[in-house]
């Protein structure tokens, strides 16, 4: 079985700050890792997503993720974070079972 | 439609009331997912189909739930004898196939309160 921990339920930042988002799993068996994004009122977009080859994965919107086999982790990081970026962002590993196990998510609140 | 549509968006009810809550997947979408969305506690497994295959129920909370998909497309979850922790919110997903990793896409939810 796998299990997903978000080590931070809320993280406030000021725009134009770098942010980093925490994740570590535990498995027994290789995953493959995401990160999904919900903005307000709105549905679970994949935001990016790691299943082999480089560790360094990148979304659109200058997110990224590396994953970390030793440290079992795959923190999501952005170098300087807009207001647009406010939403809560989940956390989740696929370990070869039809469902996605997720993290309970941080809230991620860029203000002026 | 081009993406996972749910309804109703949000349902109010009374604690004791059946609900039942719909998903349309992805045309072509052969596994679909329903999960639910409590504060503070992430996304929790409840249920999920592939194909003509039995569904997979392990993550449903209690014999209240349950849920059905009719030709293999649009699925129905309901929930009987709602009780005030029943409200959450409730999201569907579908994907190509389960049988390898496929990615997930999640309709907009549905955001049930019992009062």
């Amino acid at each position: 079985a796998q299990s997903v921990t978000q080590l931070d339920s809320q993280v406030p930042v000021f725009e134009e700050a770098p942010v980093e988002l925490r994740c570590n799993y535990s498995s027994s068996v290789s995953v493959y890792l995401f990160w999904y994004v919900q903005y307000p009122n709105q549905g679970l977009q994949l935001l990016l997503k790691y299943l082999s080859g480089s560790t360094l994965v990148e979304s659109i919107n200058g997110f990224e993720a590396e994953f970390n086999k030793s440290q079992t982790s795959f923190h999501l990081r952005k170098p300087s974070v807009h207001i647009s970026d406010t939403a809560e962002y989940f956390c989740a590993v696929w370990g070869g079972s039809e469902k996605l196990v997720f993290g309970k998510g941080t809230k991620l609140t860029v203000n002026p | 439609g081009a993406g996972v549509s749910q309804s109703p968006s949000n349902k109010v009810t009374e604690k004791g009331k059946d609900v039942e809550l719909r998903c349309d997947p992805i045309s072509g979408h052969t596994a679909l997912y329903w999960y639910r969305q409590s504060l503070g506690q992430g996304l929790e497994f409840l249920i999920y189909f592939q194909g003509n295959s039995a569904p997979d129920k392990s993550g449903l909370p209690s014999d209240r739930f349950s849920a059905e998909r009719t030709g293999g497309s649009v699925s129905t979850l309901t929930i009987q004898r709602t009780q005030q922790e029943d409200s959450a919110v409730y999201l569907c997903a579908s994907s190509a196939t389960s049988e390898s990793y496929n990615e997930q896409f999640f309709g907009p939810g549905t955001r049930l309160t019992v009062l």
